[in-house]
């Protein structure tokens, strides 16, 4: 069965601060992989998906992940955070054959102190 | 566009009440499917549905029902409420062919008292 692991449950830095936050997946396929995030008070946004290509993908505000096959790895990343970018994220993924399912990572909470 | 809408936002209810969390779409996804969040436990996959008339269990099916008599509505049923029910559940619709690109409701804060 898939799953999908994050290593950082609560992370705290300062503004101007780099990020890198874990993920690891076990599926032995093809995947597809996801970011989301979650300010407080609202709903998943999708901040970056990898379907194929370039493994380094870039979404919005500022954020990117490097998909990384040999080691069933997609990190998150963002040079300098915002106190904006407080937030919960979540790694997904789901195979190659789209059942509109998704397999979520336990999340982890960004605090950005200003 | 309305996208994916969930009723209610915010519910309590009594141990062993019985309620429907709603969850309609407007963009004619074939797919859809009820998630609950839980601290320190990410998002879970309760039911999903292919279309109309199919469903089928997710990670964490037990004390849900649900059913899928049109497209637009994919409603999520607790018969009996217990606290561990307590949670934010999430609906989420996408299309099939090609990647995956899921839409998802607000959420619905359900606690169980």
């Amino acid at each position: 069965a898939q799953s999908v692991s994050q290593h950082n449950h609560h992370v705290i830095l300062s503004e101007a601060a780099s990020l890198e936050l874990g993920c690891n997946y076990s599926y032995g396929g093809t995947v597809n992989l996801f970011w989301y995030v979650q300010y407080p008070g609202q709903h998943l946004q999708l901040l970056l998906k990898y379907f194929s290509g370039d493994p380094l993908v870039k979404g919005i505000k500022g954020f990117e992940a490097e998909f990384i096959k040999s080691k069933f790895s997609f990190n998150l990343r963002k040079p300098s955070v915002q106190w904006s970018d407080t937030a919960e994220y979540f790694c997904a993924v789901t195979s190659s054959g789209n059942t509109g399912k998704l397999i979520f990572g336990q999340g982890t909470t960004l605090q950005v102190k200003p | 566009n309305a996208g994916v809408t969930q009723t209610p936002k915010f519910q309590v209810l009594k141990t062993g009440q019985s309620m429907t969390l709603q969850c309609a779409q407007d963009m004619n996804h074939e797919y859809m499917s009820w998630y609950r969040q839980d601290p320190g436990m990410g998002l879970r996959l309760i039911h999903y549905s292919v279309g109309a008339g199919i469903t089928d269990q997710g990670e964490v099916p037990n004390g849900y029902n649900v059913s899928r008599s049109t497209t637009e509505d994919f409603p999520l049923r607790l018969l009996s409420a217990a606290p561990s029910q307590t949670s934010v559940y999430f609906c989420a619709s996408s299309s099939p062919g090609g990647p995956p690109k899921l839409f998802f409701g607000s959420g619905t804060q359900l606690s169980v008292l």
